[in-house]
């Protein structure tokens, strides 16, 4: 059974600083790993999918990387701002099949002090 | 708004009622998923649809629990004589049928089981 980790589950930085998020997971065979953000009372959207034959993505000051034999992921946010406080949620896709359905982790919650 | 919009918003109910809310994916997507959220965790996935045909539920989702989605478009959630442990929010995302898969999710519904 697949089991989603992240850990910490709050983190506080200074605006301006670099910061690197972590997700773990049990199972590595994974299709594909995605992270999302989540405002609060808000729905998630969807920052970054890495697909498990990827390495790496990118978005703007994001960047996601994804490490299959280790079962980890990363997130890393350049130059943090005060917009970027929100949850983050990792998700591990199943499989490409009618049986798909992705695994959340419970978040980490992070604030960007100004 | 073209995104995945979901009513009410909010749902306060009694004890044994029942209550229903109502998902509209985005236009396109054929595949749409139900997912329950509650308070300092991760989304859980609850069942998923494939056009009309509703492919796979989990065992969170119990008999009281209806999900339908006739037309291969909208869809609708039913949970008959809620209970207390029944007051989460309830999420609805859509995505194409590609290897892909990204989910796109809407703003959620949350109910308040009284």
């Amino acid at each position: 059974k697949q089991e989603v980790t992240q850990i910490p589950a709050a983190l506080s930085v200074p605006e301006g600083e670099n910061l690197v998020l972590n997700c773990s997971f049990t199972d590595s065979a994974i299709y594909n790993l995605q992270w999302f953000r989540q405002d609060p009372g808000k729905g998630l959207t969807s920052l970054l999918l890495i697909q498990s034959s990827q390495r790496e993505q990118t978005s703007g000051r994001l960047n996601a990387s994804l490490d299959k034999s280790s079962g980890r992921s990363t997130l890393y946010i350049a130059a943090s701002q005060p917009g970027d406080s929100a949850t983050y949620l990792c998700a591990a896709g199943k499989g490409y099949s009618s049986a798909s359905k992705i695994i959340f982790g419970s978040g980490t919650r992070l604030s960007i002090r100004p | 708004d073209t995104g995945v919009s979901q009513n009410p918003r909010h749902k306060i109910t009694k004890r044994g009622q029942n209550v229903t809310f109502r998902c509209d994916p985005i236009s396109e997507h054929n595949r749409l998923y139900w997912y329950r959220q509650t308070l300092g965790q991760g989304p859980e996935f609850l069942t998923y649809f494939q056009n009309e045909a509703q492919l796979e539920k989990s065992r969170l989702l119990s008999d009281r629990f209806s999900a339908e989605r006739p037309k291969g478009s909208f869809s609708t959630l039913e949970i008959q004589r809620t209970e207390q442990g029944d007051s989460a929010m309830y999420l609805c995302a859509s995505s194409l049928d590609t290897s892909q898969e990204t989910q796109y999710f809407g703003p959620g519904t949350r109910l308040l089981v009284l």
